[in-house]
């Protein structure tokens, strides 16, 4: 079956540095999207992206889709302490709905 | 417009008991997708429903589970003759579009099974 992998699981930086999340499936996906989850929270949505190659930026944030379709990566900059959370990656495959997550990047920010 | 209404937020059931839980999608949202978390883990697909119907439940254990989205109130996810291992947090995901994009999510029902 499809697998999201996501790399690191958990990433401790100073305020101020940057941060970088990694996604993989083993399939090419149709689509991937972003989600932020706070410690006891729930997935709050932050992106999705569709096209080969897409690069898509929100603020400090910036969302990449492999030419592939098979990876994509977030990066912020310049953290913040209001960045501290779970960032998952959720894909999808042909026109299969279901979001198969990968486990996700815990990110704390030390001020 | 209110976002997608879970509730309650926190159950706590004792081994063998029911637990109910409640999903109101978004307004305008007709695909509802039922996920469950364990601690430090993603998100795993158990069911999807649209109006009336269950389109997939193939993420959902065969015995003791069962959703619907009846033609009026909210999406129900049952479960019945919980065990510990059901303890988890379960997230209600809306969608106006049929292959799950931009899905929004509730702010689930944390399950306790004591």
């Amino acid at each position: 079956g499809q697998q999201v992998m996501q790399i690191p699981q958990y990433q401790h930086v100073q305020e101020g540095e940057d941060f970088t999340t990694y996604c993989n499936s083993s399939t090419t996906l149709s689509n991937i999207q972003w989600y932020k989850q706070r410690p006891g929270g729930h997935p709050v949505f932050l992106i999705q992206l569709v096209k080969s190659g897409e690069v898509k930026k929100q603020k400090r944030l910036t969302f990449q889709f492999g030419e592939a379709k098979k990876n994509s990566s977030l990066h912020i900059t310049a953290t913040q302490t209001t960045d501290v959370g779970t960032y998952f990656c959720a894909g999808t495959r042909g026109s299969n709905y279901k979001l198969t997550f990968g486990k996700g990047t815990l990110l704390t920010v030390n001020p | 417009n209110a976002g997608v209404m879970q509730n309650p937020r926190h159950l706590v059931r004792r081994r063998g008991q029911e637990a109910r839980l409640r999903c109101s999608p978004m307004k305008g949202h007709s695909h509802v997708y039922w996920y469950r978390q364990l601690p430090e883990e993603g998100l795993k697909f158990m069911v999807y429903l649209q109006k009336e119907n269950i389109i997939d439940e193939s993420g959902m254990p065969k015995e003791r589970f069962s959703a619907e989205f009846p033609k009026e109130g909210p999406s129900i996810l049952r479960i019945q003759q919980v065990v510990r291992g059901d303890s988890a947090a379960y997230f209600c995901a809306s969608s106006p579009h049929r292959d799950g994009t931009e899905a929004f999510f509730g702010q689930g029902t944390r399950l306790t099974v004591v």
